[in-house]
């Protein structure tokens, strides 16, 4: 039972290189997300997505870029990275009930953990 | 906006001790509420939830009831393992429930 994958699990960058996090789901998921975890802080929605092809923004979007051309995949990319994106990141994925609405019930992926220095 | 307060940690308890976590909430309308726990090195997985006001959530001995006087949904469990050592965080989803809002989470290590 694959649910929920992310790549890589670990990076370094430099300040102003780029580079794109992988999350993968196969459970036929409607609904994914990306989080930052940050001490004290909790997790922070930075961009989601109800279906392929619809994307919106977060509560800290500013720096990260996302599109859904399938289903299965959601991809996060940084265009330019700064120090104050060193985070762990996750990936999440739900489906809505019946009424097309989320129940809250995610599902994440083991997490990314960057460091731009 | 929506938001959820925990309990400040870390959290250290001996092995069979009581637990309670603190969690209170501010939203719109009328939210789910939710307890997530992650193991080291894991992402979050489900814990319990509760959809409505008085509801109880349960699962693996723990247990959170929803009060929507008090605006709380305080984690509890009655007997703690040093398995259940990990990161437990409270959040709601309002709205259109497309997204989760989380509290800050809490830090819980059981010593034997």
């Amino acid at each position: 039972n694959a649910g929920v994958t992310q790549t890589p699990k670990f990076q370094v960058l430099k300040t102003g290189q780029s580079m794109t996090l992988q999350c993968a789901q196969d459970m036929n998921h409607e609904y994914m997300s990306w989080y930052r975890q940050d001490p004290g802080m909790g997790l922070r929605l930075i961009h989601y997505s109800v279906g392929a092809g619809i994307t919106d923004q977060g509560e800290v979007p500013n720096g990260y870029n996302v599109s859904r051309s399938t289903t299965e995949d959601f991809p996060l990319r940084l265009l330019s990275a700064a120090p104050s994106q060193t985070s762990v990141y996750f990936c999440a994925s739900s489906s809505p009930n019946r009424q097309g609405q989320g129940t809250g019930e995610l599902f994440f992926g083991e997490g990314s953990r960057l460091t731009v220095l | 906006g929506d938001s959820v307060t925990q309990m400040e940690g870390p959290v250290t308890l001996s092995e069979e001790a009581f637990l309670t976590i603190n969690c209170t909430y501010t939203a719109t309308g009328y939210p789910s509420l939710f307890w997530y726990v992650q193991y080291p090195g894991e992402g979050l997985q489900l814990l319990l939830k509760a959809t409505k006001a008085d509801d109880k959530g349960s699962n693996k001995g723990f247990e959170a009831t929803y009060r929507k006087e008090t605006t709380s949904f305080h984690l509890e469990k009655g007997s703690v393992q040093v398995s259940d050592s990990a990161v437990y965080f409270c959040a709601l989803t309002s709205g259109s429930a497309r997204q989760l809002t989380f509290g800050s989470g809490t830090q819980l290590t059981v010593l034997p």
